[in-house]
């Protein structure tokens, strides 16, 4: 059982865009700015999207943003294109004994 | 940076097993690398996390006592090891370096190990 939440799933049109939520607790998503959020291809590893709440690697589309308020965070896919398509999960540095946590996953289906 | 794993695995409960984690194209001793466990079709689960600079650890509670993690700084290598598998090991598990500090993100993951535990 994750201790961060998010949707199991969400879907979009291509172009348009999708917010996928994490929520935690002040012990993790909102007491640092320590969220990243991974995207995972189906049979693939899971690859770094968003480090640090809304910063990018280098390489990946700038089509992909982050943010977060209170202990949510959100990642925002625009202008959404069918290879978006993938799960989408969120972690989390957190000062509970666990040290780190990850979102339990959410789909992502373009129609 | 490349971080490339050893092959699948097949193993009968109750044996033991140990997979690997090559890094290369950084300082190896110079980062945290950790294991992630995917059940199928579930979530991913951090497992445990080493400095080979030092070979200080630490565990998610999930898998203190269950998993031993070591790193070889010679080879660049990184291991996780099970002493006597169940059948609920049955995974992938994935490597992946830890950009800076404890605290701090995922910025690269192995290829992947698939360990089957069957009778």
């Amino acid at each position: 059982q994750s201790a961060l939440t998010q949707p199991a799933s969400v879907s979009g049109s291509p172009g348009q865009s999708i917010t996928i939520s994490c929520t935690g607790t002040s012990s993790d998503v909102g007491g640092y700015n320590y969220v990243s959020w991974y995207q995972q291809h189906p049979g693939k590893a899971p690859k770094l999207m968003i480090y640090e709440v809304s910063n990018r690697p280098s390489g990946v589309s700038n089509r992909f943003s982050g943010s977060k308020s209170g202990n949510t965070a959100s990642l925002t896919i625009s202008g959404l294109q069918a290879e978006d398509e993938a799960d989408y999960y969120c972690g989390s540095y957190s000062t509970s004994s666990t040290l780190r946590v990850f979102g339990p996953g959410t789909k992502v289906t373009v129609l | 940076v490349q971080l490339v794993q050893s092959g699948a695995e097949v193993k009968k409960p109750g044996e033991s097993l140990k997979i690997s984690c090559k890094g290369s194209g950084y300082s190896f001793t110079n980062f945290w690398i950790g294991w992630v466990r995917q059940m199928p079709g579930k979530g991913l689960e951090w497992m445990a996390i080493i400095y080979p600079g030092d070979s200080d650890t630490r565990y998610s509670p999930s898998f203190q006592g269950q998993v031993t993690i070591s790193a070889d700084k010679s080879i660049t290598t990184a291991y996780l090891q099970w002493s006597s598998l169940k059948a609920s090991d049955t995974a992938m598990y994935y490597c992946a370096r830890i950009f800076a500090g404890t605290t701090s993100y995922f910025d690269y993951w192995g290829q992947g190990t698939l360990v089957t535990v069957s009778s």
